[in-house]
């Protein structure tokens, strides 16, 4: 149980262009979902938290133009990276609390390239 | 949640060998987790232990926790191939907390 579906696994874009990736809690209700992004190599940074229904806050540094984050409801949260550039190129994973507090789900990652 | 630190950074070993992973923590913890991410992937959850307990197993992981040193330790016995991933503890207050990572402990396991 407590499955995040993330997706794409996967995408390749234009510099310029905006890309959306979708983060699914199958079998229970995400209130909170966090985004980070790794670069190779790298551990993983938080870039912010969503919550279902209001906000996102983001942590210092990112820019949440750029980086939109959409919560719309208790089993969806988007990413959109905005008018990507080469250096956005990273690997984004998406995370949940798990239910009954015991530790959090991550979805499968999604690796974005921007050429 | 506090940026653990993992030790070694990096550890290679044979098959069947044990591999302990050590972790280091500044701050008083509800829950200490572990996590594993293979190449490419998203991280799995591996075990959780909590403040008020001191061994916990899970199939060929034992995790054990002291909370006077502020340190943990991930055994993984019998390892195999398929063990070769990174792998991170994060400490935890509690709550719908966002999770700091540190930089992990790279395990390879030679056939």
């Amino acid at each position: 149980g407590a499955v995040v579906s993330q997706h794409p696994s996967w995408v390749i874009c234009k510099s310029g262009t905006s890309v959306k990736i979708e983060c699914r809690s199958l079998d229970f209700q995400a209130t909170t979902m966090f985004w980070y992004r790794q670069f190779p190599k790298q551990s993983l940074m938080l870039m912010a938290t969503s919550n279902e229904g209001s906000k996102a806050t983001y942590e210092q540094g990112v820019e949440k133009d750029k980086f939109l984050i959409n919560h719309a409801s208790l089993t969806l949260s988007t990413l959109t990276v905005t008018s990507a550039h080469p250096e956005d190129s990273s690997f984004y994973i998406c995370s949940a609390p798990r239910q009954g507090w015991d530790g959090y789900t991550f979805g499968s990652g999604t690796r974005l390239t921007v050429v | 949640s506090q940026q653990g630190e993992e030790d070694p950074q990096a550890l290679s070993i044979q098959e069947g060998e044990n591999a302990t992973m050590n972790c280091s923590y500044k701050t008083s913890i509800n829950n200490l987790q572990w996590y594993r991410q293979n190449s490419g992937r998203g991280l799995v959850h591996l075990i959780l232990i909590r403040s008020n307990e001191r061994e916990k197993h899970s199939g060929r992981l034992r995790v054990t926790l002291d909370t006077s040193k502020k340190s943990s330790s991930l055994l993984i016995t019998a390892s195999r191939a398929a063990d070769t991933a990174s792998y991170f503890c994060v400490d935890a207050q509690g709550g719908s907390e966002k999770l700091v990572f540190g930089k992990g402990m790279k395990l390879t396991v030679n056939p």
